[in-house]
């Protein structure tokens, strides 16, 4: 089976930085998706890594290590509009463009 | 605003009313997908088609009947639903599904069968 964990709650302060961490333990890898989710809205695309190393853009980065199964979100320069629930999400291979989801990190951002 | 609509935004229906759920996309893609987001759980993928084919029915059980009769257009067909169908259903499109493409969203709709 496909296995992704995430934590299922953070809470950061406005201004600062916070790491979302993913792990993953699934049959194939064709590369690791994160989306943003505001609650009553559909998921947005924040990035996508298929190499190893950080993927930097604006104010969040994203890094994948495939050797260890894990990647993580960094979100800088913390908002109260970044407030959301972060889905990190594995492609697999065999075509289809099938992604397989974690349950999510709700992120709270407080003042 | 993903360029993906889903109408309608909430539904609620009993056990035995049949309904349907839309799904557009004004993007241009090949692609389109179903998924299921309940509470606690992962978002599930339930059906793939591609160029109007379905690729992929992700072991749905037959209460859910998917129609793609073009590539802009997605339906999701519902009858005789059990409660624990309540859910968030979300639409998404992308070029097509070769390799790991981005995929859109829609907003969903948020299902609660009583």
């Amino acid at each position: 089976g496909q296995n992704i964990d995430q934590p299922t709650e953070m809470t950061a302060t406005e201004g600062a930085i916070v790491q979302i961490n993913c792990t993953y333990q699934t049959s194939g890898f064709n590369g690791l998706f994160w989306y943003q989710q505001h609650a009553g809205e559909a998921p947005t695309f924040l990035s996508y890594n298929v190499l190893d190393g950080l993927e930097e853009k604006g104010r969040f980065s994203s890094f994948l290590s495939r050797s260890k199964g894990y990647s993580y979100l960094l979100l800088k320069e913390l908002q109260m509009k970044d407030s959301a629930s972060y889905l990190c999400a594995v492609s697999l291979p065999g075509g289809g463009n099938k992604l397989t989801f974690g349950t999510g990190t709700q992120l709270k951002v407080e003042l | 605003e993903t360029g993906v609509t889903q109408t309608p935004r909430h539904l609620v229906m009993g056990m035995t009313n049949k309904k349907s759920l839309k799904c557009e996309q004004h993007l241009g893609h090949n692609a389109m997908y179903w998924y299921k987001q309940s509470a606690k759980k992962p978002l599930e993928l339930m059906f793939v088609y591609n160029f109007k084919e379905q690729t992929e029915n992700n072991s749905v059980p037959s209460r859910f009947s998917p129609e793609c009769p073009n590539s802009s257009h997605l339906f999701l067909h519902l009858h005789t639903l059990q409660p624990e169908d309540s859910a968030l259903y979300l639409c998404a499109s992308s070029q097509d599904f070769s390799g790991a493409l981005e995929q859109y969203f829609g907003p969903g709709t948020r299902l609660t069968v009583t």
